[in-house]
This record gives C-alpha cells, sequence and structure tokens, in this order.
C-alpha cells in the first residue's frame, strides 16, 4: 500500500524567497510523480511532473526526483503572492494512471 | 473544451437519505477517477473506470457507496444513507488512460451532511 508523506505541513514566505516543498513516497516501483496546485475552493492542477531521476525546470519551478532514497521535490524560485495555494504531491505505478496524494502542503506567500 | 463537469456543486442532505453525484469527464478521455477531499484525510481514491469498466474500487466504503459509467460522457457517484462522516468535497477527474498521462480534475461536488 503506497504511502505518500509530504512536509511541512504549511509555510509562509515572503514574496521573492525560493520555496522547497518535500515529498516522500513507500513503494520503491513508483514511476511517475506529480505536483499539483488547487487554489481555494478550486480544481487540482497538475503543475510538474517527472518520471526519472534527477532534476526538470519549467519557468520559476523545478522538480528534484530521487528514487533511491523515494523523496522528490519541488522548488520555486522568486515565490509569488499567487503561488498561495494547497500544494499536493501524487505517485503512480507504471501500467496503472490511479494517482497515490499526500495530505499537502499550505503555502502562503506574503507581500 | 469545457474541462471536467461536475454537479451538483453542493449539496446538503439529511442525515440517512440519499446523495447523487454526476461527472461529465473531458471527451475523449477514457479513464475515469472519483476522489474525496477532506481536511483531515487529504485527497482519497475512491474509484476508477476504464472505457467504462470498473477496474479498481478498492477505495470505496463497501456498504453505502456505489458509482457507474453507463455511457463514456458521464458517471456517477451514489452514496446512500449518507452520513455526518461523508461530508466532504467529491472529486472527478479524466486521463488518456496510458500510465504517466495527466488527470484534469472538475472542481468537485461538496457535500454536506447534516
Amino acid at each position: 500500500q503506497q504511502n505518500v508523506q509530504q512536509s511541512p505541513e504549511s509555510l509562509i514566505v515572503p514574496e521573492g524567497a525560493r520555496t522547497s516543498l518535500n515529498c516522500t513516497f513507500s513503494d520503491s516501483a513508483s514511476q511517475y510523480f506529480w505536483w499539483y496546485r488547487q487554489h481555494s475552493g478550486k480544481a487540482p492542477k497538475a503543475l510538474m511532473s517527472i518520471f526519472s531521476n534527477g532534476e526538470k525546470e519549467e519557468g520559476r519551478f523545478t522538480i528534484h526526483l530521487n528514487k533511491a532514497s523515494l523523496h522528490f521535490s519541488l522548488h520555486i524560485r522568486d515565490s509569488q503572492p499567487s503561488d498561495s495555494a494547497l500544494y499536493l504531491c501524487a505517485v503512480s505505478m507504471s501500467g496503472y494512471n490511479k494517482l497515490t496524494f499526500g495530505k499537502g502542503t499550505v503555502l502562503l506567500v506574503s507581500p | 473544451n469545457a474541462g471536467v463537469i461536475q454537479t451538483p456543486r453542493h449539496k446538503v442532505t439529511g442525515k440517512g437519505q440519499e446523495a447523487t453525484l454526476w461527472c461529465e469527464p473531458i471527451s475523449g478521455h477514457s479513464a475515469v477517477f472519483w476522489y474525496r477531499q477532506t481536511i483531515v484525510q487529504g485527497l482519497e481514491f475512491l474509484t476508477y473506470f476504464r472505457n467504462q469498466a470498473p477496474i479498481d474500487d478498492s477505495g470505496m466504503p463497501k456498504e453505502r457507496f456505489s458509482a457507474q459509467m453507463p455511457n463514456q460522457s458521464h458517471s456517477t457517484l451514489k452514496i446512500q444513507s449518507t452520513q455526518p462522516q461523508d461530508s466532504a468535497v467529491y472529486l472527478c477527474a479524466s486521463s488518456l488512460d496510458s500510465s504517466g498521462n495527466t488527470l484534469y480534475f472538475g472542481e468537485g461536488s461538496r457535500l454536506i451532511v447534516v
């Protein structure tokens, strides 16, 4: 049974700061790793994904994946107030598109 | 493309009543998922359809919850004899079925059982 844990539970950072969010998973056979973002009252939306060890950058956002450590992370450069949201990490296995989510990190970026 | 459409957006039911929630997936998506979101438990998987066939209902509370997908354009989640602990946001998502494809979520149906 896949267990996905996120840390921290909540985070307040000033505008312009670098933000780091963490996710650990329990099943070493996991293949696909996602970050979703959910603004209050809205649908979760896929932010970024990574499928192999290493780093992937898209604009201000970077994902790091270390499968051996069962850990991946999301880093936000130059955080903006519009980045304030619930960040959800998720993991899926090969051959099956079902995602198992962590409970989320609430990020507040103060102007 | 209107995205995943869920109705109703809000529903209040009395304890013991039945609630039916509807989902229209994105056209062309063969995989449909139902999740439940609460503050305490986060996003919990309920059930999954592939090409309208039920594939995995391992997250469904067995006695009062049921889900169907009678055609490719809609799925329903039915909760019988609702209880206060069923209060949650129920989220539907759809995707292309191959592994690694993005799940697109609807905005959810907020169910409150009083």
